[in-house]
This record gives structure tokens, sequence and C-alpha cells, in this order.
């Protein structure tokens, strides 16, 4: 069965200070991660995903497949940063339903 | 202008009432998706749909239930055997490829049931 897990509901961080949302997995075979933001007011959109191996407004994510862990990172946090993010899990390439995480809000203060 | 169209944007029935989300697609995507957003439980998957006239139950299927007549269109019907049915209501839809491309999302439908 898949599954995705988000420790934190809130994380709360200064601006300029560094974040680390975690994202951990359970998947047998090999998983296809991503990170989605929904922005206030706006629709929930792909930050990143794990085979593209980009940075995202300043974002990674590296896939540990150790640790099964796809946590969400950046040097720097701004404001404009604030938002929730949710991290996925889809089992592989094709056609394959996504599984959510149960979402972490970010919230950077001034 | 491309994208993903659900409507109302706000829904308020009875309880016993049935009650039916739409939800549009011009993207000319094969797989459309139905979640349902809780507050501390995230994105839960209802239904999805690969190709017209196919749809299989996601993990919390109960109490709902779809069509696929058209391959824009995958509207939802909450009927009043769903026990919650008072939630935002998300609606996806993506390109069926190798590389797992990613979700387009709909800006959602809030239906309350009094």
């Amino acid at each position: 069965a898949q599954r995705v897990t988000q420790p934190e509901k809130l994380l709360s961080v200064f601006k300029g200070a560094p974040v680390e949302l975690k994202c951990n997995y359970s998947y047998s075979g090999s998983p296809e991660l991503f990170w989605y933001v929904q922005y206030s007011r706006q629709r929930l959109q792909l930050l990143l995903r794990h085979i593209s191996r980009e940075s995202i407004k300043g974002f990674t994510a590296d896939l540990n497949k150790g640790e099964t862990s796809f946590h969400l990172k950046k040097p720097f946090a701004q404001e404009e940063d604030s938002a929730m993010y949710y991290c996925a899990l889809s089992g592989g390439t094709g056609f394959q339903k996504l599984v959510f995480g149960t979402g972490t809000r970010l919230l950077v203060s001034p | 202008d491309g994208g993903i169209t659900q409507s109302p944007k706000y829904l308020f029935r009875k309880e016993g009432q049935n009650v039916t989300l739409s939800c549009e697609q011009n993207l000319n995507h094969d797989a459309m998706y139905w979640y349902r957003q809780d507050p501390g439980q995230g994105l839960r998957l209802i239904y999805y749909s690969q190709i017209v006239n196919d749809f299989q139950k996601g993990d919390i299927a109960e109490g709902y239930s779809v069509s696929r007549e058209k391959k824009e269109s995958f509207p939802l019907t909450v009927t009043s055997a769903q026990k919650n049915p008072t939630a935002f209501y998300l609606c996806a839809s993506k390109v069926v490829d190798r590389d797992n491309s990613p979700l387009h999302f709909g800006n959602g439908t809030r239906l309350t049931v009094t």
C-alpha cells in the first residue's frame, strides 16, 4: 500500500531562516515523489518532482530511498513561501493513483 | 484559456439530498480525479478515471458516485449515503504518460450540507 506521512501540521519560521518540511513514504516498489503547494486563494499546483532534480523558487528535495524520505528544503525562507505544502507519491510510471500526505502549513514571519 | 473548471464554487444542500459537482477540463487529459480535502487530513482520493467510460474507486468512495461519458467531464455525485459530506472537493486531471506528468487542479467546490 502507498502511504505518505508529513509529521508536522505547522512549521513557523522567521524570514531568512532555513526551512525543512519533512515527508516520509511507504511503498514497496519504485516511487515517484512530488511536492505540491497551495498559496492563499490559489489552486493547488506542482512545486517540484524528484525525477526532475530541479530547484524551484529556491526549494529542493532529494529522494532518499534508504530512509524513505523526500524532505523539502530551502536555505533562506521568504514571506511569500507561506503556504500549504503537500507531499505526494505515485507508484511508478504510467497511470497510477497519486496519494497525498496530510500537508504542512509553512508560516514565514518577517 | 486551458484549464479545469469546477462549479459551483460554493454549494449548499439539505441532508438527505443528492448533489452533483461539476468538473470540466479542456486540456485534452485522459485521466481525471476527485479528491476530498479536510483540515488535518490532507487530500483523500474518492474516484479516478483513466479513460472515457471507465473509473475506479479511490480510498473513500463510499457514498459517492461518478460518471465519465465524455473525456472533458467527470461529475461527482455526493449521495445521501455519504455520512460526512460537508467538505472541500477538488477535481484534477493529467496526461497519462510514461513520465508520470503532474496533476492539474481545479479551484474546488465547497459543499455544505445541513
